[in-house]
């Protein structure tokens, strides 16, 4: 079966870096993708990793280690407007096209 | 592109009532996943479409859901008969064929429904 897990809730100042963690079990893996949902709001895709390493988008990273079935996503330089909720997200052989959503975790930006 | 368009935006309605979620995908994308989300659950799958044909409906709760794609720019997600739980943010998405799993899912702005 599969399993998510990413904390639940994080704390970070404005201008500070945050990493958000995120671990998972599941069988012929494609690839791990993160979500950014704002209260009230739909989910919208921030990136993806299908292979190891880091990948970059703006003040956003996001990385990948498939030996350690583990990923994080990198804010940098937070800002208000950042406080949402990030959601991982995998793909994996055994859901066919199925993406599995994490259970999220809040953001919170304070000044 | 509008994206994706759901309707309603917010939906009230009585226990027992059946209940029309309707959505449109974004156009020329060929895949169509419902979700459910609530608080207690999270964000859940309930089923999804390629090129209008049901797929993947393992997450449908129960026989009250039904969910159909006429054509390639309509589904509906129906309930019927609606009951208390089932109050959530119904959120539609479209994507295009998968490339190894890199795919983005598009998400409409959701429906809200509650069911007194």
């Amino acid at each position: 079966g599969q399993s998510l897990e990413q904390p639940s809730e994080v704390t970070a100042v404005e201008g500070a870096i945050v990493q958000i963690n995120c671990t998972y079990q599941t069988s012929g893996f494609y690839g791990l993708s993160w979500y950014q949902q704002h209260d009230g709001g739909a989910p919208t895709f921030l990136s993806y990793n299908g292979l190891d390493g880091l990948e970059e988008t703006g003040r956003f990273s996001s990385f990948l280690s498939r030996s350690d079935s583990y990923g994080y996503l990198l804010l940098q330089e937070l800002q208000m407007k950042d406080s949402a909720s990030y959601f991982c997200a995998v793909r994996g052989l055994e859901y066919g096209n199925k993406l599995v959503f994490g259970a999220g975790t809040i953001l919170r930006v304070k000044s | 592109d509008a994206g994706v368009i759901q309707s309603p935006r917010h939906e009230v309605t009585e226990m027992g009532q059946e209940v029309t979620l309707r959505c449109k995908p974004i156009s020329g994308h060929d895949y169509l996943f419902w979700y459910r989300q609530t608080m207690m659950r999270g964000l859940e799958l309930l089923i999804y479409f390629n090129n209008n044909v049901p797929i993947d409906d393992s997450g449908m709760p129960e026989d009250r859901f039904s969910a159909k794609m006429p054509n390639a720019s309509f589904s509906t997600l129906k309930i019927q008969p609606s009951e208390p739980r089932d109050s959530a943010v119904y959120f539609c998405a479209s994507s295009r064929g998968e490339l190894a799993g890199r795919e983005t899912q598009y998400f409409g702005p959701g429906t809200r429904l509650l069911v007194l």
